[in-house]
């Protein structure tokens, strides 16, 4: 079965420092992708980032990266310079799997 | 940019009520995805689309069905309406199918959601 984990519910970290949130999937695909999604308080559903199983350069968009671990079944999401705007339930995705959710807040 | 469209964007249902959730996908995306987040849960996965066909079921009850039109459109279709229904419905579209039976990236993109409530 595919699943996809997120163990972090709650994290907060200092506007303008960097955190990184986890996840960890299962699957016996070869080549897949993996999304992280941002769901602010509007709840609207936001794509954030996205990778390619198939490609080793982890993805990086802006002040958000990826750091892809194939083998570990790892991707985590980096924030850099964290923004208030930034606040936000964050969701791991695998196929249409989603992960719990790790709720951020970037604190003044 | 024209988005993927729901309606209506509030519901509010009395239990063994039936309900009917609209979703129009972006114009040239053939593919819709149903989602239901619970209060406080990650969303769940129920069923999608891929012309005009079912592509893929998830954890969809019974009670629920759903089809895509000619026009792409979708609509689900809730009877027996349970207190535990009450949650934000979400709908996707993309062109072709997203998933391990694609052979490309094929981003999906939300809608607004529903918020169903069930008295």
């Amino acid at each position: 079965a595919q699943t996809v984990t997120q163990s972090q519910p709650e994290m907060s970290v200092q506007e303008a420092e960097t955190v990184t949130l986890s996840c960890t999937y299962d699957t016996s695909e070869s080549n897949y992708y993996l999304f992280w999604y941002k769901q602010p308080p509007s709840r609207q559903m936001i794509l954030v980032i996205r990778q390619e199983a198939y490609k080793q350069q982890n993805a990086t968009e802006n002040r958000f990266s990826v750091n892809f671990q194939k083998a570990a079944k790892s991707f985590s999401l980096k924030i850099s310079d964290s923004q208030l705007g930034d606040t936000a339930m964050y969701f791991c995705a695998f196929d249409m799997r989603f992960g719990a959710g790790t709720r951020l807040t970037v604190k003044p | 940019a024209a988005g993927v469209i729901q309606s209506p964007r509030h519901l509010i249902k009395e239990k063994r009520e039936t309900a009917t959730l609209k979703c129009y996908p972006i114009p040239r995306h053939d593919t819709v995805y149903w989602y239901q987040q619970g209060p406080g849960q990650d969303p769940q996965f129920l069923i999608s689309f891929y012309e005009k066909m079912q592509s893929d079921k998830g954890s969809i009850p019974d009670r629920f069905s759903a089809q895509q039109f000619s026009d792409y459109h979708s609509e689900l279709n809730m009877s027996s309406l349970e207190l535990g229904d009450s949650a934000l419905y979400f709908c996707a579209s993309s062109v072709g199918l997203a998933g391990p039976a694609s052979s490309s990236y094929n981003e999906q993109f939300f809608g607004p959601g529903t918020r169903l409530t069930v008295l």
